[in-house]
């Protein structure tokens, strides 16, 4: 099973400060996205990058940067938090071609 | 871009019984099928997936039904198990060679299984 590793699982931010959600892949995926999980929206889309270098936006990216150094890393930055970016977090990574989709465990995030 | 849209957002059925999630799109190039399982404080797990080649796929008491005139797909379980109560999400993606995997997902469908 492939791995991807999210940290931290929990974080409790204050409105207006700094949030990094960090991803880490071991499967030499090219494909990394973020997508966030809230009741009555399913996941939704935020950032995703096709490699190292690259960040696309995704359907929901307004108040969201992505960075993605290095083909195993893809961090999801919150410049200017605030309460309705609580939510849980799911970052993903896929091959090229292979559409399947490997979840990390999710990011619970509350913005107070 | 895409639109999925997913029905029913809770689905509550007897052990042994079957159960089935439809879902529609809108964007009539979509050519990737997917469903995802999510269990209680678990990540979602692909479970099976179909594309636009085809109109059925069986696999381990799952079936997913295709109709692309109708721009519809289904999910169904036939012989309910406890251990299928979770959430279920339909979604789907254009995936053209290097643009893969951008999945437009459904909101969801909480199934309950009961003995």
């Amino acid at each position: 099973e492939a791995a991807v590793t999210q940290s931290p699982r929990n974080k409790v931010a204050v409105t207006g400060g700094k949030v990094t959600l960090s991803c880490n892949q071991t499967n030499n995926h090219n494909n990394m996205y973020w997508y966030r999980q809230d009741t009555g929206h399913g996941l939704r889309l935020i950032h995703y990058s096709y490699g190292a270098g690259s960040t696309e936006k995704g359907d929901i990216p307004d108040g969201y940067k992505a960075s993605r150094p290095s083909q195993e890393n893809f961090s999801l930055i919150l410049e200017l938090a605030t309460p309705s970016q609580t939510s849980v977090y799911f970052c993903a990574s896929g091959g090229t071609g292979h559409e399947r989709l490997f979840f990390g465990h999710g990011t619970k995030l509350s913005v107070l | 871009g895409e639109q999925v849209e997913q029905l029913p957002s809770i689905l509550r059925v007897q052990e042994g019984s079957s159960a089935s999630i439809n879902c529609t799109y809108e964007n009539s190039a979509s050519n990737y099928f997917p469903w995802y399982k999510q269990e209680p404080g678990e990540n979602p797990k692909l479970i099976i997936d179909i594309r636009s080649n085809m109109e059925r796929k069986q696999t381990q008491g799952l079936i997913v039904l295709l109709d692309k005139k109708a721009k519809r797909f289904s999910l169904h379980i036939t012989d309910t198990q406890p251990g299928d109560s979770a959430m279920y999400f339909c979604a789907a993606s254009l995936n053209t060679g290097a643009n893969t995997g951008k999945l437009t997902f459904g909101h969801g469908t909480i199934l309950r299984v009961h003995p």
